[in-house]
């Protein structure tokens, strides 16, 4: 099984800052296999970023993804009030795991 | 647009079983492989199961094989999760996501996800 390890656990920002999550996995899923979701408190995850960098419909061009091999990067360029959330790096390269999570917080 | 919704969750004693279902809407359900995924109370998210489009190939998880079965029907537009020999550790909200192709090894990633339904297992 291949697993996700977010990092941080928590990030305590302002709004206007940049924010970068990272999500390692225990070996190769490739450039393609890994996706993002950003989840708030009592909804659904919302699918932010697949294939590692291409951004789903609808969410905004402050949302980038990159990454590739075992490294990936999720960057919100300018938290927004409605960023603070909880984040999840998902990789389909084999079956399908999730990380941890990493929460955006208000600092 | 879109819509999944799930039914079926409820408190239920351990080794006790319980059947999940899945409407969906607004798609052309057997075009596309469908998946569980499931998340306890203050954790992260787990994949439970996946069915191809045609529902013949199912898949599952470590945790759940050999105790819950997907399946769907496409005359209904219905997905299903039996489960079966329920543990504590099988308590959470239980989501189900369309996936973006109709073999499960083809997709991977979910646009679309259902509100949930909760599974408690207790006694």
């Amino acid at each position: 099984e291949i697993v996700l390890t977010q990092s941080p656990g928590t990030l305590s920002l302002s709004p206007g800052e940049r924010a970068t999550l990272s999500c390692r996995a225990s070996q190769r899923i490739g450039t393609t296999y890994l996706a993002w979701y950003q989840q708030k408190p009592g909804q659904a995850p919302r699918l932010l970023i697949y294939g590692a960098s291409s951004r789903a419909t609808g969410i905004p061009d402050r949302f980038s993804g990159s990454g590739s091999g075992t490294d990936f990067t999720l960057t919100i360029s300018r938290l927004e009030p409605e960023d603070f959330a909880v984040y999840y790096c998902q990789q389909y390269a084999s079956s399908r795991t999730f990380g941890q999570g990493t929460k955006v917080e208000i600092k | 647009e879109v819509q999944l919704l799930e039914s079926g969750g409820g408190l239920v004693q351990p080794g006790g079983s319980l059947r999940l279902s899945c409407a969906a809407s607004g798609f052309t359900f057997s075009k596309y492989a469908m998946s569980w995924v499931r998340q306890a109370p203050g954790k992260g998210l787990e994949w439970v199961s996946a069915v191809n489009g045609g529902g013949r190939s199912t898949y599952y998880a470590d945790s759940v094989k050999g105790r819950f079965t997907i399946s769907r029907d496409n005359s209904k537009n219905t997905l299903y999760l039996q489960m079966n020999s329920l543990r504590a550790e099988d308590t959470a909200v239980y989501y189900c996501a369309k996936d973006t192709a109709y073999y499960y090894d083809s997709s991977g990633y979910y646009l679309n996800w259902g509100q949930g339904t909760l599974v408690t297992v207790s006694s």
